[in-house]
This record gives C-alpha cells, sequence and structure tokens, in this order.
C-alpha cells in the first residue's frame, strides 16, 4: 500500500514569496489532515478536510494560508505572502473517516529567508 | 489548544541502555493517546494507540504504559539501539481533536 506522498521535500523561499506544498493521501482516506511544526514545537493541525469539505481551520492563518481538497482527493496548502515565522515543517496526513490512526507523509521542510 | 506535555525535551542514552521519558495531558475529555517515532527525514510512524486506563502496549523493544486517571504515559525502551535514535512524539486525543507533545529526542550513542 502506498502511503501518503508529499511534495516538494525542501523549499527555500524569500519573505513576501508564495509558495504550495502538495500531499495525495492513501487511497480510500477520507480525512486528510495538513500540519504545520515549528522548531522545538509539537505538530499544529492547521486544517482538517473530511472529503472535499472542511471540517476543523481554527487554526489556520486565512489572511495568508488556503488549502484546498478538489474531488476529495490530494490536496494543496498555500502561502501568501510568506513571512519568516512560517518556516516550519508542514506534514500532510490521512485517516479513514472516523478512523484514530493518521498516516504521515514526510513532509516539506520550508525556510523563509 | 490542550496542554501535552513531553519531557525531557532530549536525551542521550548509550547503546545497550534502557530509557523512559513522559508524556502529560489533561485527565478529562479523554479518548485516546498515541505514540509516534519520527526519524530524522522520514514520516513520523505510529507506535501504539492506546484507549483504556491502564493499557500496556508494546513492540520489539518499546513499550508504553497509560493512566489516564493521572493523565500521562511512559514510553520505554529497553536495550537502546542506534536504530532508536528519533523523536518520539505523543498525542492525545479528546471526543474532536488530536494534540500533540513537542517530543522526546532520542539520541544513542554506540
Amino acid at each position: 500500500e502506498a502511503g501518503v506522498a508529499q511534495s516538494p521535500r525542501y523549499k527555500i523561499i524569500e519573505k513576501r514569496q508564495s509558495v504550495a506544498f502538495w500531499c495525495n493521501p492513501i487511497s480510500g482516506h477520507a480525512t486528510l489532515y495538513w500540519y504545520q511544526q515549528i522548531l522545538g514545537q509539537g505538530p499544529k493541525l492547521l486544517i482538517q478536510f473530511q472529503n472535499n469539505g472542511v471540517v476543523d481551520d481554527s487554526q489556520l492563518p486565512k489572511d495568508r494560508f488556503s488549502a484546498e481538497r478538489l474531488k476529495g482527493v490530494d490536496s494543496t496548502l498555500k502561502i501568501q505572502p510568506a513571512k519568516l515565522e512560517d518556516s516550519a515543517v508542514y506534514l500532510c496526513a490521512s485517516s479513514l473517516a472516523g478512523g484514530y490512526q493518521l498516516f504521515f507523509g514526510s513532509g516539506t521542510q520550508l525556510s523563509v529567508l | 489548544i490542550l496542554n501535552v506535555e513531553q519531557s525531557p525535551q532530549s536525551l542521550h542514552v548509550q547503546e545497550g541502555d534502557s530509557t523512559n521519558f513522559t508524556c502529560s495531558f489533561p485527565s478529562s475529555n479523554f479518548y485516546a493517546l498515541h505514540w509516534y517515532r519520527w526519524e530524522t527525514a522520514k514520516s513520523p510512524e505510529a507506535l501504539f494507540v492506546m484507549t483504556l486506563n491502564g493499557d500496556e502496549k508494546k513492540k520489539g523493544r518499546i513499550s508504553a504504559t497509560l493512566n489516564t486517571k493521572e493523565g500521562y504515559s511512559y514510553l520505554y525502551i529497553k536495550g537502546s539501539q542506534p536504530e532508536d535514535s528519533a523523536t518520539y512524539l505523543c498525542a492525545f486525543r479528546d471526543d474532536y481533536k488530536l494534540s500533540f507533545g513537542a517530543g522526546t529526542t532520542v539520541t544513542v550513542r554506540a
């Protein structure tokens, strides 16, 4: 079974630039999550999708972050414009609907200079 | 935002030694406690999902215990090996959300 795929693996941008991350969840997983992990902190949920609907985006900075999950499969997370404090690892995870177990991708390491 | 705390933040262990570390979480609205292992440049990997007070889980040389009444879980590594070097994350699930601790980074010295 293929795991959660994420790209790119690394990204370096300058502040005020835009960046996008892509995630393809495990086939059949209805729930998709985007987490932000800043160095020294635990992963923080940015947004949770159930199929193509948003379940929780309470911690998504909506003035600069956006995410979509068209057709209820893969998802894109965008930051526009980026700030220095956005430097972090962005993790995508997926699970079965109502499932306890999350399966993670290997993340995107973002550095904003 | 729920307070999930892990201690210590990091530890160094000699190969062959055993070690343990702690995850503290709220004792109310408990649904489950997850442990993940996250090796550098890899995906976080699920180790255990624990749901019942008194649960003990084991996977090879790694085991975990759970006390939901007092709000803590211990993770033990017996006879540490270099491949155990990783960050170990715990995550507390209440009735609607999974909240992560900051992790304990374990470095096993040969």
